[in-house]
Protein backbone atom coordinates (compact mmCIF):
# COMPACT_ATOMS: atom_id res chain seq x y z
CA UNK A 1 0.00 0.00 0.00
CA UNK A 2 1.68 3.44 -1.05
CA UNK A 3 0.03 5.21 1.73
CA UNK A 4 0.60 9.17 1.67
CA UNK A 5 3.03 10.57 -1.70
CA UNK A 6 4.26 13.67 -1.74
CA UNK A 7 5.74 15.18 -4.33
CA UNK A 8 8.31 16.93 -5.60
CA UNK A 9 10.42 15.46 -3.16
CA UNK A 10 12.71 18.56 -3.28
CA UNK A 11 12.44 21.75 -4.38
CA UNK A 12 14.34 24.78 -4.97
CA UNK A 13 12.03 27.64 -5.89
CA UNK A 14 12.95 31.62 -6.43
CA UNK A 15 11.49 34.44 -4.60
CA UNK A 16 8.08 35.66 -5.87
CA UNK A 17 7.26 32.39 -7.83
CA UNK A 18 4.55 30.20 -7.10
CA UNK A 19 4.18 26.58 -6.47
CA UNK A 20 2.08 23.63 -5.70
CA UNK A 21 3.05 20.49 -3.52
CA UNK A 22 1.22 17.07 -4.73
CA UNK A 23 -0.97 15.17 -1.79
CA UNK A 24 -1.93 12.02 -2.82
CA UNK A 25 -3.37 9.14 -0.60
CA UNK A 26 -5.05 5.81 -0.89
CA UNK A 27 -6.67 5.14 2.34
CA UNK A 28 -10.01 6.61 1.91
CA UNK A 29 -9.16 8.90 4.72
CA UNK A 30 -11.65 11.72 5.17
CA UNK A 31 -8.98 14.02 7.35
CA UNK A 32 -5.53 15.66 5.73
CA UNK A 33 -2.97 17.97 6.73
CA UNK A 34 -0.18 20.16 5.36
CA UNK A 35 2.53 20.65 8.60
CA UNK A 36 5.89 22.66 7.88
CA UNK A 37 8.71 21.59 10.38
CA UNK A 38 11.71 23.75 10.72
CA UNK A 39 15.00 23.22 12.75
CA UNK A 40 14.34 23.69 16.37
CA UNK A 41 10.76 23.78 16.27
CA UNK A 42 7.50 21.44 16.96
CA UNK A 43 5.64 20.74 13.63
CA UNK A 44 3.57 23.30 12.65
CA UNK A 45 0.06 22.84 11.13
CA UNK A 46 -0.55 25.04 8.08
CA UNK A 47 -4.19 24.18 6.63
CA UNK A 48 -6.24 21.33 7.11
CA UNK A 49 -9.53 19.49 5.64
CA UNK A 50 -11.90 16.88 7.32
CA UNK A 51 -13.75 15.38 4.79
CA UNK A 52 -13.55 16.15 0.90
CA UNK A 53 -15.12 19.96 0.24
CA UNK A 54 -13.98 21.52 3.51
CA UNK A 55 -10.65 23.35 4.75
CA UNK A 56 -9.49 24.71 7.51
CA UNK A 57 -6.82 27.50 8.97
CA UNK A 58 -4.25 25.99 11.06
CA UNK A 59 -1.43 27.77 12.96
CA UNK A 60 0.66 29.36 10.40
CA UNK A 61 -1.90 29.40 7.22
CA UNK A 62 -0.48 32.88 5.58
CA UNK A 63 1.30 32.69 2.92
CA UNK A 64 -0.50 29.15 1.53
CA UNK A 65 -3.51 27.69 0.06
CA UNK A 66 -5.06 24.29 -0.04
CA UNK A 67 -8.10 22.75 -2.00
CA UNK A 68 -10.04 19.39 -1.34
CA UNK A 69 -11.88 18.56 -4.57
CA UNK A 70 -12.18 14.89 -3.63
CA UNK A 71 -11.26 12.13 -0.67
CA UNK A 72 -7.21 11.41 -2.08
CA UNK A 73 -6.02 14.58 -3.39
CA UNK A 74 -5.24 17.55 -0.95
CA UNK A 75 -2.64 19.95 -2.81
CA UNK A 76 -0.88 23.10 -0.93
CA UNK A 77 -0.12 26.08 -3.13
CA UNK A 78 2.40 29.20 -2.05
CA UNK A 79 1.39 31.73 -4.75
CA UNK A 80 4.06 34.03 -4.22
CA UNK A 81 7.22 32.68 -2.17
CA UNK A 82 9.27 33.69 0.13
CA UNK A 83 12.59 33.10 2.12
CA UNK A 84 10.76 32.78 5.28
CA UNK A 85 9.01 29.09 3.64
CA UNK A 86 11.98 27.35 3.42
CA UNK A 87 10.87 24.48 5.21
CA UNK A 88 10.22 20.56 4.78
CA UNK A 89 6.77 20.33 4.57
CA UNK A 90 4.71 16.99 5.39
CA UNK A 91 1.48 16.03 4.04
CA UNK A 92 -0.37 13.92 6.65
CA UNK A 93 -3.97 11.71 6.83
CA UNK A 94 -6.14 10.54 9.38
CA UNK A 95 -9.47 8.36 9.31
CA UNK A 96 -10.76 10.17 12.34
CA UNK A 97 -12.46 13.47 11.45
CA UNK A 98 -13.09 14.14 15.19
CA UNK A 99 -10.11 17.09 14.99
CA UNK A 100 -6.21 17.09 14.37
CA UNK A 101 -5.25 14.97 17.10
CA UNK A 102 -8.04 12.23 17.69
CA UNK A 103 -6.77 9.65 15.40
CA UNK A 104 -3.04 8.21 14.68
CA UNK A 105 -1.47 10.32 11.80
CA UNK A 106 0.19 8.51 8.37
CA UNK A 107 2.51 10.90 7.01
CA UNK A 108 3.77 11.55 3.55
CA UNK A 109 7.88 11.57 3.44
CA UNK A 110 8.00 14.90 3.22
CA UNK A 111 8.64 18.09 0.64
CA UNK A 112 11.63 19.94 1.24
CA UNK A 113 11.52 23.25 -0.01
CA UNK A 114 14.08 25.84 -0.39
CA UNK A 115 12.78 29.62 -1.60
CA UNK A 116 15.73 32.02 -2.59
CA UNK B 1 0.85 30.00 25.97
CA UNK B 2 0.94 26.44 25.11
CA UNK B 3 4.49 24.77 25.29
CA UNK B 4 6.10 21.20 25.17
CA UNK B 5 9.87 20.61 26.47
CA UNK B 6 11.59 17.86 25.26
CA UNK B 7 15.58 17.42 25.73
CA UNK B 8 17.23 18.47 22.55
CA UNK B 9 19.70 15.38 22.48
CA UNK B 10 20.01 12.27 24.09
CA UNK B 11 23.02 9.68 23.78
CA UNK B 12 22.90 5.91 24.89
CA UNK B 13 24.50 2.93 23.82
CA UNK B 14 23.20 -0.31 22.16
CA UNK B 15 21.38 -2.78 24.59
CA UNK B 16 20.72 0.00 27.08
CA UNK B 17 18.00 1.42 28.57
CA UNK B 18 16.67 5.42 27.56
CA UNK B 19 14.10 7.37 29.23
CA UNK B 20 13.09 10.59 26.75
CA UNK B 21 11.66 12.84 29.04
CA UNK B 22 8.11 15.55 27.94
CA UNK B 23 6.72 18.07 29.96
CA UNK B 24 3.81 20.14 28.83
CA UNK B 25 1.70 22.74 29.88
CA UNK B 26 -1.29 23.34 27.79
CA UNK B 27 -4.93 24.52 27.62
CA UNK B 28 -6.65 21.40 28.56
CA UNK B 29 -5.44 17.58 27.56
CA UNK B 30 -7.08 14.95 25.49
CA UNK B 31 -4.55 12.80 24.83
CA UNK B 32 -0.64 12.67 24.48
CA UNK B 33 1.24 11.40 21.52
CA UNK B 34 4.59 10.01 20.40
CA UNK B 35 6.11 9.89 17.31
CA UNK B 36 9.42 8.02 15.59
CA UNK B 37 11.22 10.38 12.95
CA UNK B 38 14.29 9.03 11.39
CA UNK B 39 16.39 11.24 9.74
CA UNK B 40 14.74 12.75 6.42
CA UNK B 41 12.05 10.89 6.89
CA UNK B 42 8.38 10.44 7.79
CA UNK B 43 7.25 10.71 11.72
CA UNK B 44 5.31 7.15 12.39
CA UNK B 45 3.16 7.00 15.34
CA UNK B 46 4.29 5.00 18.46
CA UNK B 47 1.92 5.25 21.29
CA UNK B 48 -0.95 7.25 22.76
CA UNK B 49 -1.76 7.88 26.55
CA UNK B 50 -4.81 9.60 27.86
CA UNK B 51 -4.95 8.04 31.44
CA UNK B 52 -2.23 8.16 33.84
CA UNK B 53 -0.04 5.58 33.66
CA UNK B 54 2.78 3.16 31.81
CA UNK B 55 1.72 1.38 28.42
CA UNK B 56 3.63 -0.70 27.36
CA UNK B 57 4.51 -2.11 23.65
CA UNK B 58 7.28 -4.26 23.09
CA UNK B 59 10.61 -2.47 23.17
CA UNK B 60 9.19 0.97 24.01
CA UNK B 61 6.83 2.21 27.23
CA UNK B 62 4.94 5.28 27.32
CA UNK B 63 3.98 6.95 31.02
CA UNK B 64 1.95 9.59 31.79
CA UNK B 65 1.18 11.96 35.01
CA UNK B 66 -1.85 14.20 33.99
CA UNK B 67 -1.49 16.13 37.19
CA UNK B 68 2.59 16.35 36.70
CA UNK B 69 2.03 17.59 33.05
CA UNK B 70 4.56 15.17 32.49
CA UNK B 71 5.31 12.02 30.40
CA UNK B 72 8.04 9.88 28.83
CA UNK B 73 9.07 7.34 26.53
CA UNK B 74 10.96 4.69 27.99
CA UNK B 75 13.17 2.33 25.21
CA UNK B 76 14.97 -0.82 26.49
CA UNK B 77 17.17 -3.11 24.88
CA UNK B 78 18.20 -0.15 22.52
CA UNK B 79 19.00 -0.92 19.03
CA UNK B 80 20.87 0.70 16.47
CA UNK B 81 17.73 1.28 14.44
CA UNK B 82 16.58 3.57 17.27
CA UNK B 83 18.37 5.98 16.48
CA UNK B 84 15.56 8.54 15.55
CA UNK B 85 14.14 11.86 16.41
CA UNK B 86 11.26 11.17 19.07
CA UNK B 87 8.00 13.78 19.09
CA UNK B 88 5.87 14.85 21.59
CA UNK B 89 2.71 16.19 21.24
CA UNK B 90 -0.18 17.01 23.07
CA UNK B 91 -4.00 17.05 22.15
CA UNK B 92 -5.58 20.59 24.29
CA UNK B 93 -8.87 21.08 24.92
CA UNK B 94 -9.87 22.26 21.36
CA UNK B 95 -8.57 19.18 19.87
CA UNK B 96 -5.38 20.79 18.20
CA UNK B 97 -1.64 18.93 18.75
CA UNK B 98 0.59 21.16 20.21
CA UNK B 99 3.89 19.33 18.92
CA UNK B 100 7.13 19.87 20.82
CA UNK B 101 10.62 20.26 18.65
CA UNK B 102 11.68 16.61 19.48
CA UNK B 103 14.00 14.74 21.05
CA UNK B 104 17.17 13.41 18.60
CA UNK B 105 18.23 9.93 20.39
CA UNK B 106 21.87 8.78 19.53
CA UNK B 107 22.45 5.23 20.12
CA UNK B 108 25.96 4.18 19.81
CA UNK B 109 27.59 0.87 19.68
Amino acid sequence: TAGITQAPTSQILAAGRSMTLRCTQDMRHNAMYWYRQDLGLGLRLIHYSNTAGTTGKGEVPDGYSVSRANTDDFPLTLASAVPSQTSVYFCASSDSTGGEGTGELFFGEGSRLTVL
Amino acid sequence: GQNIDQPTEMTATEGAIVQINCTYQTSGFNGLFWYQQHAGEAPTFLSYNVLDGLEEKGRFSSFLSRSKGYSYLLLKELQMKDSASYLCAVLDSNYQLIWGAGTKLIIKP
